[in-house]
């Protein structure tokens, strides 16, 4: 099965600051890498997602890097907001049946 | 737009009971997903529907776990008997996209505590 890793479960940001959001993956075989944000409570929501073609794709706020040499995902959150204190989890697509594979999360803190 | 509906909110439970989790996707999306999502881990997927058939149940406990989806709309979730380690939040989604990336719509889950 597809294994989905995250560098660090916790990160805490000033706000204000840029976050920067780390994941490592080891199947290639991915066509899109997603990030969804989870808050307390809820179902998570998805932010942005990037093709395997591609190595970056911007948002509002948001950027996406990819690098497929070594599997590593990032997403990087600009002047971070306390309402983007949350747990974010890198996903991937793959499969037959595109089945949609979720990393263990990073939680997010930001600090006033 | 109405969002994925889950019920119940919360489920306490003795172990070896059983227990049904209810989910209606948003109108339209050929695609459910049930996921298992334990305290300080990501979702994990149980089992993909695409409108009335399971394409992807893997990762189901099938002697414990079993879902439906007979209308191709809303669906079903049951554990029977349940068990400790079955303590998580379910979580529902639902998908309209067959090509391209999952932007899949989660419901706020389930929580189950079995006891």
């Amino acid at each position: 099965g597809e294994s989905v890793g995250l560098h660090l479960p916790t990160l805490s940001v000033q706000e204000g600051d840029n976050s920067i959001i780390n994941c490592a993956y080891s199947n290639s075989a991915s066509d899109y890498f997603i990030w969804y944000k989870q808050e307390s409570g809820k179902g998570p929501q998805f932010i942005i997602d990037i093709r395997s073609n591609m190595d970056k794709r911007q948002g509002q706020r948001v950027t996406v890097l990819l690098n497929k040499t070594v599997k590593h995902l990032s997403l990087q959150i600009a002047a971070t907001q306390p309402g983007d204190s949350a747990v974010y989890f890198c996903a991937l697509n793959s499969g037959s049946a595109r089945q949609l594979t979720f990393g263990s999360g990073t939680q997010l803190t930001v600090l006033p | 737009e109405a969002g994925v509906a889950q019920s119940p909110r919360y489920k306490i439970i003795e172990k070896r009971q059983s227990v049904a989790f209810w989910c209606n996707p948003i109108s339209g999306h050929a695609t459910l997903y049930w996921y298992q999502q334990i305290l300080g881990q990501g979702p994990k997927l149980l089992i993909q529907f695409q409108n009335n058939g399971v394409v992807d149940d893997s990762q189901l406990p099938k002697d414990r776990f079993s879902a439906e989806r007979l209308k191709g709309v809303d669906s079903t979730l049951k554990i029977q008997p349940a068990k400790l380690e079955d303590s998580a939040v379910y979580l529902c989604a639902s998908s309209t996209r067959t090509g391209g990336s999952t932007e899949a719509f989660f419901g706020q889950g389930t929580r189950l505590t079995v006891v």
